[in-house]
């Protein structure tokens, strides 16, 4: 089992649509939690860190669940410009990231 | 200018051959990262190093070995490559001071392509 696991995708939505990513984690002591967006050929760039309390960045929201070892994102009113491949990460101890296989997003006109 | 730089950013070499890849940061970082990403299995953890007297391995250093000239600088190392190296590689960095724990900056990626 990988220790970071998302949702296979991907995901076609048309522009306007809410769309909903979902990752799970399987080692229970890992301490922080993040999002990054993946364009195309390009690095990775953190789009949002995770709080257990919930947070919002405008259209993006994103949730933990310590509990259930579970992460989402969720992004509202999708724009063209919100196309890109999507990455759960978390840290572990150490310091050190361990990376979900990414979800391709592609919004439509 | 780009805060991490790496170099070169396309590479195309044979079997056998050794290949260095080079970073280099300008945000005053203490740890870097060298990753490789390959298609369906997200970016995986080759070498890292907390400071310039640190070395650790991650999650696949077998064929790869890195140096720490300076705060600035983290180099990958292809002893002898082979075709399962084939891959786009990543560089970053982090400070771990940020309050939401250990956000990484990448450099843009070197693709590696080995014949």
């Amino acid at each position: 089992r990988k220790e970071v696991e998302q949702d296979p995708g991907p995901f076609n939505v048309p522009e306007g649509a809410t769309v909903a990513f979902n990752c799970t984690y399987s080692n229970s002591a890992s301490q922080s939690f993040f999002w990054y967006r993946q364009d195309c050929r390009k690095e990775p760039k953190l789009l949002m860190s995770v709080y257990s309390s919930g947070n919002e960045d405008g259209r993006f929201t994103a949730q933990l669940n310590r509990a259930s070892q579970y992460i989402s994102l969720l992004i509202r009113d999708s724009k063209l410009s919100d196309s890109a491949t999507y990455l759960c990460v978390v840290e572990n101890q150490g310091g050190k990231l361990i990376f979900g296989q990414g979800t391709e997003l592609s919004v439509k006109p | 200018d780009a805060d991490v730089t790496q170099t070169p950013r396309n590479r195309i070499t044979k079997t056998g051959k050794r290949i260095m890849l080079e970073c280099s940061q300008t945000k005053g970082h203490d740890r870097m990262y060298w990753y490789r990403q390959d298609p369906g299995l997200g970016l995986r953890l080759i070498y890292y190093s907390f400071d310039v007297k640190d070395i650790n391995k991650g999650e696949i250093s077998d064929g790869y070995s890195v140096s720490r000239q300076a705060q600035a600088k983290f180099s990958l190392s292809l002893e002898s490559a082979i075709p399962n190296q084939t891959a786009l590689y990543f560089c970053a960095t982090s400070d771990n001071r940020d309050r939401a724990g250990d956000t990484q900056y990448f450099g843009p990626g070197t693709r590696l392509t080995v014949l």
